[in-house]
Parts: structure tokens; C-alpha cells; sequence
């Protein structure tokens, strides 16, 4: 089944703790893409990625780091979360130039 | 100016009704449009692309505006089912996605 997975779908964590969101893609789409989504914000970019070792800063990059090393995977790293960063995170993929993007089910993140 | 604006909503309407979102976008040189919808908690979905010569998909037509900058989205015949948040999308000039903060609908019976 086509599908982008995320984990853990749940996080509870304490400020400073460094934690990875991971995200993988089974579609060998080039594009993914974190999002974060906050009530009244909508959906704001975090960092992207148009192929394995290529990303760029979104709207929104404070306090995150990326990776791509290969294709399928797009883990997003805080290094020092703090309660800020509480939020519903996305990841999603699609093809380079293609308007379909795949979102994952997402992960909630509560930094205490 | 944001890039993508959409009024948030709630539009409450009954069964059986037509309703209309409208989105404007900031850069004139976007080329690629989208609709995608919300549910609750839920991971966006595309629900169609917006073509320059409007399109159909059954009860959803999609049309845009380049000269205004505006896209809308009209749905007819409206089910509970359509109940969602609808999300305005561009592409961005670095072939990312640009999304608006959605409208949300709430179809009552």
C-alpha cells in the first residue's frame, strides 16, 4: 500500500530533551515536506526536501533540523524542544512538479 | 499581503446547499493550484487541482481567476459528508506547496 508513515504518532517530552519524528515514503516520490499545523495558523512549512540530500528552510525552520539521505526517509530533529513546538506536525511527499502531495497521519507533540 | 488568504469560516449551511470559497493568492506568477480537504484531526487530502479553464468533479467545480489572483471552489448538492476544512493551495516559486489556512464547512441536516 502507497503510504507515508510517521513516528511516533504520539509524543509527550520535556523541554531540552532532543527527540526525532521520523517520516518515510514507499511511493519513490522526490518531494517531502514538514508541516506543522496550530489552531488559527493552518498548515506552516517547516523545512523541505526535492531530493536526497537537498533541503531548504520553509516558513517556519526555528528550532528544527532535517535530513535526507535517502530517498524514502525525512526524519525532522529537535535538538532542544521547547513548549513552542507543541503542535500537530505533518510530513508529506510527492513528485518533483506534481500538485499531489501524500501527507502522513501525523504526530502530535506536547513539550512540557 | 499574505500569500494565500482564504476566509476562515465556519460556513454553517443546510443539506442541499450550494456554497462558494474563494481564495486570493499573492504572486502573480504562480502556475499550479489545488483544493485539498481537511477532516477533523485528520491529514489533508487533494480533492482537485484547479485548471485554468475551470473543472468539474461531479457536485465540485474549481475555478480560477489569473487576472484577480482568485481561485474558488463551489460545491452543490452539499452532504454531511462534505463537512471538512478546505485548504487553498499555490505553489510557491520553489516548487513547494503554499497552503492557506483553510475554510471550514459544516453541513447541517
Amino acid at each position: 500500500e502507497a503510504q507515508v508513515t510517521q513516528n511516533p504518532r504520539y509524543l509527550i517530552t520535556v523541554t531540552g530533551k532532543k527527540l526525532t519524528v521520523t517520516c518515510s515514503q514507499n511511493m519513490n516520490h522526490e518531494y517531502m515536506s514538514w508541516y506543522r499545523q496550530d489552531p488559527g495558523l493552518g498548515l506552516r512549512q517547516i523545512y523541505y526536501s526535492m531530493n536526497v540530500e537537498v533541503t531548504d528552510k520553509g516558513d517556519v525552520p526555528e528550532g528544527y533540523k532535517v535530513s535526507r539521505k535517502e530517498k524514502r526517509n525525512f526524519p525532522l530533529i529537535l535538538e532542544s524542544p521547547s513548549p513552542n513546538q507543541t503542535s500537530l506536525y505533518f510530513c508529506a511527499s510527492g513528485l518533483a512538479g506534481g500538485g499531489e502531495q501524500f501527507f502522513g497521519p501525523g504526530t502530535r507533540l506536547t513539550v512540557l | 499581503r499574505k500569500e494565500v488568504e482564504q476566509d476562515p469560516g465556519p460556513f454553517n449551511v443546510p443539506e442541499g446547499a450550494t456554497v462558494a470559497f474563494n481564495c486570493t493568492y499573492s504572486n502573480s506568477a504562480s502556475q499550479s493550484f489545488f483544493w485539498y480537504r481537511q477532516d477533523c484531526r485528520k491529514e489533508p487530502k487533494l480533492l482537485m487541482s484547479v485548471y485554468s479553464s475551470g473543472n468539474e468533479d461531479g457536485r465540485f467545480t474549481a475555478q480560477l481567476n489569473r487576472a484577480s489572483q482568485y481561485i474558488s471552489l463551489l460545491i452543490r448538492d452539499s452532504k454531511l459528508s462534505d463537512s471538512a476544512t478546505y485548504l487553498c493551495v499555490v505553489r510557491g516559486s520553489q516548487g513547494n506547496l503554499i497552503f492557506g489556512k483553510g475554510t471550514k464547512l459544516s453541513v447541517k441536516p
